[in-house]
C-alpha cells in the first residue's frame, strides 16, 4: 500500500528565507512522487512531479525537490520564500498508471515580511 | 481554456438530505477523477473515470455515494442520504490520457449539519 506523511501541519518563514516542506513516503513499488499548491479558492496546482528520471527534480515558482529513496523522502525546498508562496502544499504519490494519487496531509505556509 | 470547474462551490444541507455535485472537466480529457478531503486530514481518491466507464471505484466510502458520467463529458456525484460524516471538500480532477498530469477544480465544499 502507498501513503504519505507530511511533517508539519503550518510552516512559518520569513521573506527570503529558505523554504523547507517535509514528505516521506511508503510504497512497495518504485513510486511517482508529485507535490502540488493550492492558493485560496483555487484548485490544486502541479508544482513539480518525480517519475524516475532525475532525483533532483525543478518545478515552477524555483520550488525544487530532491528524490532520495534510502529516506523514502521528497522534500519541497525553495531558496527565498516570497509572500505569494502563502499556500497549501500537498505531497502525493502515484504508482503503476497515475490512476490514483494518493496525499498527504498538507502543509500551509504561512510568509511574514 | 477553460479549466476545471464545480459547481456549487459551497452546499450546506440538512443530514438525510441529497445533495448533487457537478465536475465539468476540461474540454478533451478522457480521465475524469473525484477526491475528497475531509477537515484538514489528507486528500482521498474517490473514484476515476474513463469516458463514461467507472476504471475505478475503489476509494467511493459507502452506497451512498454515486457518480455518474453520461456521455463521457460532465460529472455529476451524488450524496444521498447525506450524513455529518460526508462533510467536507469534493475536488474534481481531469487529465487527457493516463500518464498525464491532472488538472484539479477548486473543490465543492459540502457541510451536512
Amino acid at each position: 500500500a502507498q501513503s504519505v506523511t507530511q511533517l508539519g501541519s503550518h510552516v512559518s518563514v520569513s521573506e527570503g528565507a529558505l523554504v523547507l516542506l517535509r514528505c516521506n513516503y511508503s510504497s512497495s513499488v518504485p513510486p511517482y512522487l508529485f507535490w502540488y499548491v493550492q492558493y485560496p479558492n483555487q484548485g490544486l496546482q502541479l508544482l513539480l512531479k518525480y517519475t524516475s528520471a532525475a532525483t533532483l527534480v525543478k518545478g515552477i515558482n524555483g520550488f525544487e525537490a530532491e528524490f532520495k529513496k534510502s529516506e523514502t523522502s521528497f522534500h519541497l525546498t525553495k531558496p527565498s520564500a516570497h509572500m505569494s508562496d502563502a499556500a497549501e502544499y500537498f505531497c502525493a504519490v502515484s504508482v503503476y498508471n497515475f490512476n490514483k494519487f494518493y496525499f498527504g496531509s498538507g502543509t500551509k505556509l504561512n510568509v511574514k515580511p | 481554456e477553460a479549466g476545471v470547474t464545480q459547481f456549487p462551490s459551497h452546499s450546506v444541507i440538512e443530514k438525510g438530505q441529497t445533495v448533487t455535485l457537478r465536475c465539468d472537466p476540461i474540454s478533451g480529457h478522457d480521465n475524469l477523477y473525484w477526491y475528497r478531503r475531509v477537515m484538514g486530514k489528507e486528500i482521498k481518491f474517490l473514484l476515476h473515470f474513463v469516458k463514461e466507464s467507472k476504471q475505478d471505484e475503489s476509494g467511493m466510502p459507502n452506497n451512498r455515494f454515486l457518480a455518474e458520467r453520461t456521455g463521457g463529458t460532465y460529472s455529476t456525484l451524488k450524496v444521498q442520504p447525506a450524513e455529518l460524516e460526508d462533510s467536507g471538500v469534493y475536488f474534481c480532477a481531469s487529465s487527457q490520457d493516463l500518464l498525464d498530469e491532472q488538472y484539479f477544480g477548486p473543490g465543492t465544499r459540502l457541510t451536512v449539519t
